[in-house]
């Protein structure tokens, strides 16, 4: 079965830039997307098919996708983006998550 | 406003049955595929199931973990998504959420959750 990657945890300085990655086999030649959870809260898509952010989403979410590491990119961390992050993608008619991220605001 | 709620979810025993609901609104439920999705107290997601809208069959896909177990149904008259388990085990216990897809059909990413309801399997 299909499998995503990813740390378990991220620390990035208020301000600065969080990278948060999402390993799999030719991820690449997938869509994926990015979920952000906060504690007690339900998931919220904050990047869908690589690249794109929904309507409400800041600027400041971004992501990239390519060879076998799909990205999500936060600018200029806030601490409101302190929060649990998961990749998904399909796989076959299976959805597959990454094992989530937790960013840390410091 | 697109809203899920979900509903049923309760203390039962291990190979016990239950039912959980996902009520929509603020969309036009039929045109739309859900999916459920359950995290277990402390862990990450774990996707359940997927229902296609009845334009693509209605038909449904489940995870290894719960075929055979769980079922997927929907009553696009009531606009409820329905996920019937059977056979619980204590590993089941989690916090079930629905999710809808952005398309009637699979390989998309699920653009709205519901705000979870809480399954324990526990004797």
């Amino acid at each position: 079965s299909y499998e995503l990657t990813q740390p378990l945890s991220v620390s990035v300085a208020l301000g600065q830039t969080a990278t948060i990655t999402c390993g799999g086999n030719n991820i690449g030649g997938k869509n994926v997307h990015w979920y952000q959870q906060k504690p007690g809260q339900a998931p919220v898509l904050v990047i869908y098919r690589d690249s794109n952010r929904p309507s409400g989403i800041p600027e400041r979410f971004s992501g990239s996708n390519s060879g076998n590491t799909a990205t999500l990119t936060i600018s200029r961390a806030q601490a409101g983006d302190e929060a649990d992050y998961y990749c998904q993608v399909w796989d076959s008619s299976t959805v597959v998550f990454g094992g989530g991220t937790k960013l840390t605001v410091l | 406003e697109v809203q899920l709620v979900e509903s049923g979810g309760a203390l039962v025993q291990p190979g016990r049955s239950l039912r959980l609901s996902c009520t929509a609104s603020g969309f036009t439920f039929s045109d739309y595929a859900m999916s459920w999705v359950r995290q277990a107290p402390g862990k990450g997601l774990e996707w359940v199931g997927f229902i296609r809208s009845k334009a693509y069959g209605g038909t449904t896909e489940y995870a290894a973990s719960v075929k055979g177990r769980f079922t997927l149904s929907r009553d696009d008259s009531k606009s409820i998504a329905y996920l019937q388990m059977n056979s619980l085990k204590t590993e089941d216990t989690a916090v079930y959420y629905c999710a809808r897809a952005p398309r009637g059909y699979s390989g998309y990413e699920f653009d709205y959750w519901g705000q979870g309801t809480l399954v324990t399997v526990s004797s």
